[in-house]
């Protein structure tokens, strides 16, 4: 069974800086695609970033790029993203994914941006 | 850059069909697949229908997945609607730089 368990979550001021972890397991890690989705508190889904298997390509939203980074580690089968420079509009839960016919989510991690 | 347009809220009674769409505002609807997620309230998304009209294991045939070129537009269809079906539904594609684009999500009531 795929399995995602996402932490890391929490609450952050304006400017700080947050690292999300995603643990996998039930499938073959390094096979796959992975993706982080963010909901914003009542809102819809919002696609964040998603890293190739070999994290050789790597994709952002443009709202993110250059703050965020996706990263991977096949070895410990766990998909990261450090936040840095972060704003009150980061704030949303954000979902592990993993990418293949099926996309399989995580239950998410809540990151909250307030003083 | 394109977006997928979707009803804000749908309504239907138990045993009945409601067909949700996604409009494609720019390219074409069949240039990349469609894929739609059912997100119950409280709860994360799960894939219902990917690569425009196919259904993961699990999911009932009562979920049905389609494109239209003329409308330029993807629709999910639920048959014999019953009550656990209350959720809110987004459709998903890509463009041409491998960004995902969802639709807005679509909220279908039961009543």
């Amino acid at each position: 069974e795929v399995q995602l368990v996402e932490s890391g979550g929490g609450l952050v001021q304006p400017g700080g800086s947050l690292r999300l972890s995603c643990a996998a397991s039930g499938f073959t890690f390094s096979s796959y695609w992975m993706s982080w989705v963010r909901q914003a508190p009542g809102k819809g889904l919002e696609w964040v970033a998603n890293i190739k298997q070999d994290g050789s390509e790597k994709y952002y939203v443009d709202s993110v790029k250059g703050r965020f980074t996706i990263s991977r580690d096949n070895a410990k089968n766990s998909l990261y993203l450090q936040m840095n420079s972060l704003r009150a509009e980061d704030t949303a839960v954000y979902y592990c994914a993993r990418e293949g016919l099926v996309l399989y989510w995580g239950q998410g991690t809540l990151v909250t941006v307030s003083s | 850059n394109f977006m997928l347009t979707q009803p804000h809220s749908v309504s239907e009674s138990p045993g009945k069909t409601v067909t949700i769409s996604c409009t494609r505002s720019s390219g074409s609807i069949a240039s990349n697949y469609v894929q739609w997620y059912q997100q119950r309230p409280g709860s994360s998304p799960t894939t219902v229908i990917y690569e425009d009209n196919q259904r993961p294991s699990g999911v009932p045939d009562r979920f049905s997945g389609s494109i239209d070129s003329s409308s330029n537009s993807a629709s999910l269809t639920i048959s014999g609607l019953k009550t656990e079906d209350e959720a809110d539904y987004y459709c998903q594609s890509y463009d041409s730089s491998n960004h995902w684009v969802f639709g807005g999500g679509t909220k279908l009531t039961v009543l």
